[in-house]
């Protein structure tokens, strides 16, 4: 089955560490996702990658780093910069990274909520 | 700059019918995306408008007016299992693939 997965899903860390979420994804799509979501809050973008090997700060970078090394996998981490970590990631993927009118809807894993004791 | 707007909450009835609106200010509009998210889970897709008019989706439509910066979703004989956030999702504007949230609207069907 293809699909995007995030590990763990529960993940608690202690302030002023730094901690990688995992985003796998097996649909062989070009583009990748992070967004963030608070309680009561829709989805804000953190970064997104068109292609591997590239990246583009999202709405809410600060804070944050990733690479893309390999299409399928599209790690975050949250450094002891950000301020706030404390949420809801959900990394997501689509076929392509280019802007178009063609449907391509993006594809979401089952997210990975973050605790900072 | 882009700016999303969708009401916070919502209830209705089960069997009924309920309309989501969402009204939009972006720089650029290369499509409006619907999903639907259970508390604690993944968003996942409804439905998808680029030009004017109404897509049907079985229960779900949704509808475009771009002149007017407007969509809705109409959710007809609502089930319980309906009881969810419903997002609202631009794409355009700033580059890419990417795309602009609503807060999303929390639907809550009750008997």
């Amino acid at each position: 089955d293809g699909g995007i997965t995030q590990s763990p899903k529960y993940l608690f860390r202690k302030e002023g560490q730094n901690v990688t979420l995992s985003c796998e994804q097996n649909l062989n799509h070009d583009a990748m996702y992070w967004y963030r979501q608070d309680p009561g809050q829709g989805l804000r973008l953190i970064y997104y990658s068109q292609i591997v090997n590239d990246f583009q700060k999202g709405d809410i970078a600060e804070g944050y780093s990733v690479s893309r090394e390999k299409k399928e996998s599209f790690p975050l981490t949250v450094t002891s910069a950000q301020k706030n970590p404390t949420a809801f990631y959900l990394c997501a993927s689509s076929i392509s990274g280019e802007l178009s009118e063609v449907f391509d809807e993006q594809f979401f894993g089952p997210g990975t909520r973050l605790t900072v004791l | 700059g882009q700016n999303i707007d969708q009401p916070t909450e919502m209830t209705a009835t089960e069997g009924a019918i309920v309309q989501i609106n969402c009204t939009y200010q972006t720089s650029g509009f290369n499509g409006l995306f619907w999903y639907q998210q259970h508390a604690g889970e993944a968003p996942t897709f409804l439905s998808y408008n680029v030009l004017d008019g109404l897509e049907e989706k079985g229960r779900f439509s949704s509808f475009l007016s771009r002149s007017k910066g407007y969509s809705y979703l109409l959710l007809k004989e609502l089930q319980m299992k309906d009881s969810a956030s419903y997002l609202c999702a631009v794409r355009g504007g700033g580059g890419g693939n990417k795309l602009t949230f609503g807060t999303g609207t929390q639907l809550k069907v009750e008997l």
